[in-house]
């Protein structure tokens, strides 16, 4: 119940194209889902989050679609760039007591030139 | 404002030692946690620490310890390495305005040979 599963595993896109990465949880306690975006010998950083409150939400190219029916939320990256090119981890954490993160397990995004 | 400073950034470790890893969060920040990233396990929660004290716990072995300081610098240490440990360490922190946001350090790899 407290997995994050998150598909592809990778996935490469042409330049101007539109990437998208899915997750989906169990555990219906979960309020609040960020995705990270992570570089090479980087540390995640925060790319956008959402809450179940809302069904969309938009920050310049990056979308979150939530669907809690379903418990499916995903990342649509539009006109995806080379410099998007990076690891994506979608999470799920609640917002009550403790703020454990569950991870997914990433997906390698690679954007064509 | 800094961001979260993890050190030390690579270090190599034999079997058997001891490792004891550093975090700073952002200023003003109370809470610190820990993950575990591994290519095999992605990342994986090891601890939480606010105002000094362990709030949560990950599924690792006692092996892996963590404490927070007063400042809210924490440390973390493993004992006994195994290969297995090797590893990029996570740190984050959150404040208690940015809801259920965490900040990624840039983390620091350890190598056990």
């Amino acid at each position: 119940q407290q997995q994050v599963k998150q598909s592809p595993q990778s996935l490469i896109v042409q330049k101007g194209g539109i990437s998208i990465i899915n997750c989906a949880y169990e555990n219906t306690a979960f309020d609040y889902f960020p995705w990270y975006q992570q570089f090479p010998g980087k540390g995640p950083a925060l790319l956008i989050a959402i809450r179940p409150d809302v069904s969309e939400k938009k920050e310049g190219r990056f979308t979150i679609s939530f669907n809690k029916s379903a418990k499916q939320f995903s990342l649509h990256i539009m006109d995806s760039q080379p410099g998007d090119s990076a690891t994506y981890f979608c999470a799920a954490s609640t917002t009550s007591g403790t703020y454990k993160y569950i991870f997914g397990t990433g997906t390698r995004l690679k954007v064509l030139a | 404002k800094a961001g979260v400073t993890q050190t030390p950034r690579y270090l190599i470790k034999t079997r058997g030692q001891q490792v004891t890893l550093s975090c700073s969060p952002i200023s003003g920040h109370r809470s610190v946690s820990w993950y575990q990233q591994t290519p095999g396990q992605g990342l994986q929660f090891l601890f939480e620490y606010f105002s000094e004290t362990q709030r949560n716990k990950g599924n690792f072995p006692g092996r892996f310890s963590g404490r927070q300081f007063s400042n809210s610098r924490s440390e973390m240490n493993v004992s006994t390495l195994e290969l297995g440990d090797s590893a990029l360490y996570l740190c984050a922190s959150r404040s208690q305005g940015s809801g259920n946001t965490i900040y990624f350090g840039e983390g620091s790899w350890l190598t056990v040979v």
